[in-house]
């Protein structure tokens, strides 16, 4: 079944350790990539997305992400966490299904499950 | 520009009643999409609406249901609520809706079902 995973349910970091959050999905085609980052008490926003060129990508607040294609892949990373990082991030999939024609899932994202990142000061 | 807005921010009902939720995207956008939100699920794809035509629809049962005026703004509907549907309920609105547009989220209403 298409689907996105997110390996790690909760993430416990201290202060300036490095981040990668993994993300893989499993749809045929073409694919555009998203993170998108929930804080506490807000709305989802999104941190990066990936639709062609440059497979590395970068966001805000210091945040990037590598599309591998060859391994289904979209992990986020950030080099130094901060203590505000603490919250909840999503990979999100939007993609066209094979077989279903132009346009069959415009509009639809397809969400992981989501990675609690907890950062200790 | 503000961002999406929706309303209410919390509702609570009872099994068995029905709730209407708005959203309203940002200006200039036409493509509204409709989430459901649980600790058990996570995100779950609902409907997208645009140009005020469902274009997608998720794997929910006819209870849920939605529509897009004119000017854009979009109104979901659950009737004969259940305990399950208690979730926060998330709008996204975006220029085109097609494959690689940017989907911006409202703050959500968070339904209670008693």
């Amino acid at each position: 079944a298409q689907s996105v995973s997110q390996h790690n349910h909760h993430v416990i970091l201290s202060e300036a350790a490095s981040l990668e959050l993994g993300c893989n999905y499993s749809y045929g085609g073409t694919v555009n990539l998203f993170w998108y980052v929930q804080y506490p008490g807000q709305h989802l926003q999104l941190l990066l997305k990936y639709f062609s060129g440059d497979p590395l990508v970068k966001g805000i607040k210091g945040f990037e992400a590598e599309f591998i294609k060859s391994k289904f892949s979209f992990n986020l990373r950030k080099p130094s966490v901060q203590w505000s990082d603490t919250a909840e991030y999503f990979c999100a999939v939007n993609a066209n299904l094979p077989g279903l024609g132009r346009g069959s899932t415009l509009g639809r994202l397809y969400f992981g499950r989501g990675t609690q990142l907890t950062v200790w000061p | 520009k503000a961002g999406v807005t929706q309303t209410p921010r919390y509702l609570i009902k009872t099994r068995g009643q029905q709730v209407t939720l708005s959203c309203s995207p940002i200006s200039g956008h036409r493509s509204v999409s409709w989430y459901q939100q649980t600790p058990g699920q996570g995100l779950q794809f609902l409907f997208e609406y645009f140009s005020e035509t469902q274009r997608n629809k998720g794997n929910f049962p006819g209870r849920f249901s939605g529509r897009q005026f004119s000017n854009s703004r979009s109104e979901m509907n659950v009737s004969t609520l259940e305990l399950g549907d208690s979730a926060l309920y998330l709008c996204a609105s975006s220029l085109q809706g097609s494959r690689g547009n940017e989907q911006f989220f409202g703050p959500g209403t968070r339904l209670t079902v008693l």
